[in-house]
């Protein structure tokens, strides 16, 4: 079955404090992988897609990297303002995605 | 920019009424999609349309229609709304599957309660 796990569930971290979030996932035929990043009360916010191991892709100070069988988000020197719930996802039977349940990070001044 | 919109941010409705969820999307993609999003359950997809007039069943569709008369519009309807299904919503576009491009951009959400 196709599925897809974050992990942390949660993370707390200092500002400046850089750290890494996963997103394994047990897919046949992998198309790409997106992030997204959600604000409390909104709608997911497109970040990154990954198509192919090895990918690398760059946002302010968010990394996003691939390999065959998962995916990190690394967040370099993070402030306040990038707490947010990250999700990742992967599609699945044509255009359709699966969602993990996302990492919900709080950054502290 | 790329924009979906939806009717409401906010709709408080009475159990067993008939609800309409609205979502626009400005991108002239061919996909749309409407999820239901809870804690802990995450993004779970209720209906897709990958064209004028076409649906697909998502993994949660009970309870649920949907009408895609044009192709910016997609609509979600409660057709007997039940406490169950106080959720937030979210509708998304997307370009079909064809190499590269085919990120799903999501609208601002509709909070529903029903009580």
């Amino acid at each position: 079955e196709d599925q897809v796990t974050q992990s942390p569930e949660a993370l707390r971290l200092q500002e400046g404090e850089s750290s890494s979030l996963n997103c394994s996932y047990t897919v046949s035929g992998l198309r790409g992988l997106f992030w997204y990043r959600q604000d409390p009360g909104k709608g997911p916010e497109f970040l990154f897609t990954l198509y192919s191991a090895g990918e690398e892709k760059e946002k302010e100070r968010l990394k996003a990297t691939l390999t065959k069988k998962e995916s990190f988000l690394h967040i370099t020197a993070p402030k306040p303002e990038d707490s947010a719930t990250y999700l990742c996802a992967v599609p699945y039977n044509t255009d359709k995605l699966i969602f993990g349940t996302g990492t919900r990070l709080q950054v502290f001044p | 920019d790329v924009k979906v919109t939806q009717s409401s941010r906010y709709l408080v409705k009475r159990t067993g009424e008939k609800v309409f969820l609205e979502c626009v999307q400005d991108m002239d993609h061919e996909n749309m999609f409407w999820y239901r999003q809870d804690p802990g359950l995450g993004l779970r997809l209720i209906y897709f349309s990958y064209d004028v007039k076409m649906k697909e069943k998502g993994d949660i569709p009970e309870g649920y229609s949907v009408s895609r008369e044009k192709k910016e519009r997609f609509s979600l309807i409660l057709e007997s709304a039940s406490t169950n299904q106080t959720s937030m919503y979210l509708c998304a576009s997307s370009r079909p599957w064809g190499g590269q491009g085919y990120e799903q951009y999501f609208g601002p959400g509709t909070r529903l309660t029903v009580t």
